[in-house]
């Protein structure tokens, strides 16, 4: 069975620009989390989407947006590109939003440079 | 705020020798615990969870972790160390979304490198 897909694999941009980062959950997985992880550091909680609504977001900026499509794929939007925003972003699916056994499945990770 | 903590940057083992990276906590109410390891230009793979029950719980890889109650630790541990064990190590735990509409996010610690040596 094909695992969490992210693309795409790296991206370098320039400081004011835009970036969009895509995923595509495990077959059957209905929730996406977004994740910053910088160097050095665990990852960070960016969004959480479920049945393509917003159900939780991090302490991101407002640069920083998501949405979920009804084939419970994601984009990530970040917008006004920092060089602070240089970072791993990983993607995760779950199942289902809230049970018992929350696991949530990474996909590979963008890494992502701002000059 | 649900929290954990990873003391060690970084942990250097002799390849066939026993394994402990540690971890603590800081929640309120019941913790959901978990274990994820990144290899290289990866993405976090899962090893193990503690829910409730045991307090040794058993994973992927030969991995295990102790659930510490008394003393709000969920060490991971490997009985004998293999250099392909050589990774990034995170312990999280399960926290309510900000805001959220009853979700919960993974609040991660900071990592610990694991570093098998032959």
């Amino acid at each position: 069975d094909a695992g969490v897909t992210q693309s795409p694999t790296h991206l370098i941009k320039t400081r004011g620009q835009h970036v969009t980062l895509r995923c595509s959950p495990i077959s059957g997985h209905k929730s996406v989390s977004w994740y910053q992880q910088v160097l050095g550091q665990g990852p960070q909680f960016i969004f959480q989407y479920y049945e393509k609504e917003e159900r939780g977001r991090g302490n991101f900026p407002d640069r920083f947006s998501a949405r979920q499509f009804p084939n419970y794929s994601s984009e990530l939007n970040v917008n006004a590109l920092l060089l602070g925003d240089s970072a791993l972003y990983l993607c995760a699916s779950s199942l289902q939003l809230t049970t018992g056994y929350y696991e949530q499945y990474f996909g590979p990770g963008t890494r992502l440079t701002v000059t | 705020a649900q929290s954990v903590a990873q003391p060690e940057d970084q942990v250097n083992v002799a390849e066939g020798n026993p394994l402990t990276v540690k971890c603590t906590y800081s929640v309120s109410g019941n913790p959901y615990l978990f274990w994820y390891v990144q290899y290289p230009n990866r993405g976090l793979q899962f090893l193990l969870k503690y829910i409730t029950g045991d307090n040794l719980v058993k994973g992927s890889y030969g991995f295990e972790a102790e659930f510490n109650k008394s003393q709000t630790s969920f060490h991971l541990k490997k009985p004998s160390a293999l250099v392909s064990d050589s990774a990034l190590y995170f312990c999280a735990v399960r926290a309510l979304v900000r805001d959220g509409a009853g979700s919960y996010q993974l609040t991660f610690g900071k990592g610990t490198k694991l570093s098998v040596i032959p």
